[in-house]
């Protein structure tokens, strides 16, 4: 099955530099990659995804890339905030029914 | 337009005992996915239900099942509890057809085992 791995485990920066979270996936025919923000006592939420066919999306502050040969995508976060304090998980998915998430990735930004 | 609700949100058990946890998913979707979400680790897929029946399993064994009722809502049964079935329990809707694309996670049950 899939096997996606995420670094680093945690992260701290001042607010107002950038984040940015790696992950990489095992199996080339996986073709989702959603990015979830949990913050404490909820639920995984969606804040950005990207498909196999896109090398790029941009959000606001937010921005996902994928490498399909090198089997990684990363998430970078500019002008941090303390808000954007949280858990953030990144996930692959090859069928329609299932996500395969990393271990996560707690982020703290410094006031 | 409300969210995924679960119950309870905490939840002692003993070993050996069974354990219902329940899920009202979104207004407008009809699928329901379980997950699973040891301390310090990403979810792990359970299954999911879509019609009332069920639509994919992750490597669980026999003793995690579930149910979708004709309202969409879902429980997840786990019996013969063992230790390690200590975890977040998190239940997510979406639509058929969009299932992977438009998840909606709800805040999670707490299960602790002793």
């Amino acid at each position: 099955g899939e096997n996606v791995e995420q670094h680093p485990s945690t992260l701290s920066v001042q607010e107002g530099d950038s984040a940015v979270i790696k992950c990489t996936y095992s199996d080339s025919a996986s073709n989702y990659f959603p990015w979830y923000k949990q913050e404490l006592g909820k639920g995984p939420q969606l804040i950005i995804d990207i498909r196999s066919n896109v090398g790029e999306k941009k959000d606001q502050r937010i921005a996902v890339t994928l490498n399909k040969t090198a089997k990684h995508f990363s998430l970078h976060i500019t002008e941090t905030q303390p808000e954007d304090s949280a858990v953030y998980f990144c996930a692959a998915s090859r069928e329609a029914n299932n996500l395969f998430f990393g271990t996560g990735t707690r982020l703290t930004v410094i006031p | 337009e409300t969210g995924v609700t679960q119950s309870p949100t905490h939840l002692i058990k003993t070993r050996g005992q069974q354990v219902t946890l329940r899920c009202s998913s979104q207004s407008g979707h009809n699928t329901v996915s379980w997950y699973q979400q040891a301390l310090g680790q990403g979810p792990q897929f359970i299954f999911q239900y879509y019609r009332e029946e069920e639509n994919g399993r992750g490597n669980f064994p026999p003793r995690f099942s579930g149910l979708q009722f004709p309202n969409y809502s879902s429980e997840l049964n786990v019996n013969a509890l063992e230790l390690d079935d200590s975890a977040l329990y998190l239940c997510a809707s979406s639509l058929a057809g969009q299932t992977r694309y438009g998840y909606t996670f709800g805040s999670g049950t707490r299960l602790t085992v002793v």
